[in-house]
């Protein structure tokens, strides 16, 4: 079946902008997740969505960054105000629920911020 | 909190020999998952082997293996017959529970022909 797809694949902006990334997971995947991949930072945790349940934020780095699923589906991660240091590849992720069960990641989108 | 460390920044095998890659973890849990995950230049994370922790009998997926030693929090994985298209980066990750996913560093694999 179809796996995760995130768009754009690369995106370039200048600093200030906001910038929206899509992730859209695998069909019947309850679970949601966003990563961040820094040069030099390795992969961070962002934020993830299981159900109707309120998402788990705790790793959004500042108020700047949000993110919505719509209908237990697709996921917008938005970057407000993109500063250089948002530069990195935004990773997507899906499981078939939250506990204990493996990732499946999209090809991420590379945002870089001018 | 749980970490993650791969002290092998980069690596090189021959191709056709075998390569162990390098991977320790700190954590309190008992019951948790570990993983290996291959990220190529395309950027996309693919799943190698994943461990549960539960089980003493260590993971093999093909000419991928490991080597999970509770006690030591130590989970290394060998590669063996090493290919061409094994060259990527490497990561180890761990989860318990519903946290997300904490990776090690990577160790980046080069595979010389």
């Amino acid at each position: 079946g179809a796996g995760v797809s995130q768009s754009p694949s690369n995106k370039v902006t200048e600093k200030g902008k906001d910038v929206e990334l899509r992730c859209d997971p695998i069909s019947g995947h309850t679970a949601l997740y966003w990563y961040r991949q820094s040069l030099g930072q390795g992969l961070e945790f962002l934020i993830y969505f299981q159900g109707n349940s309120a998402p788990d934020k705790s790793g959004l780095p500042s108020d700047r960054f949000s993110a919505e699923r719509t209908g237990g589906s697709v996921s917008t991660l938005t970057i407000q105000r993109t500063q250089q240091e948002d530069s990195a590849v935004y990773l997507c992720a899906s499981s078939r629920t939250v506990y204990q069960e493996t990732q499946y990641f999209g090809p991420g989108t590379r945002l870089l911020v001018l | 909190a749980q970490t993650v460390t791969q002290s092998q920044p980069e690596m090189s095998v021959q191709e056709a020999e075998t390569v162990t890659l390098s991977c320790t973890y700190d954590t309190s849990e008992s019951d948790y998952y570990l993983f290996w995950y291959k990220q190529p230049p395309s950027r996309q994370m693919i799943l190698v082997i994943r461990q549960e922790a539960y089980k003493q009998q260590n993971a093999t997926e093909n000419r991928f293996s490991v080597n999970f030693q509770k006690a030591a929090k130590s989970f290394s994985l060998k590669i063996s017959d090493s290919q061409l298209g094994d060259a990527a980066m490497y990561f180890c990750a761990y989860r318990s529970g519903n946290t997300p996913l904490v990776f090690g560093k990577g160790t980046r694999l080069s595979v010389i022909a």
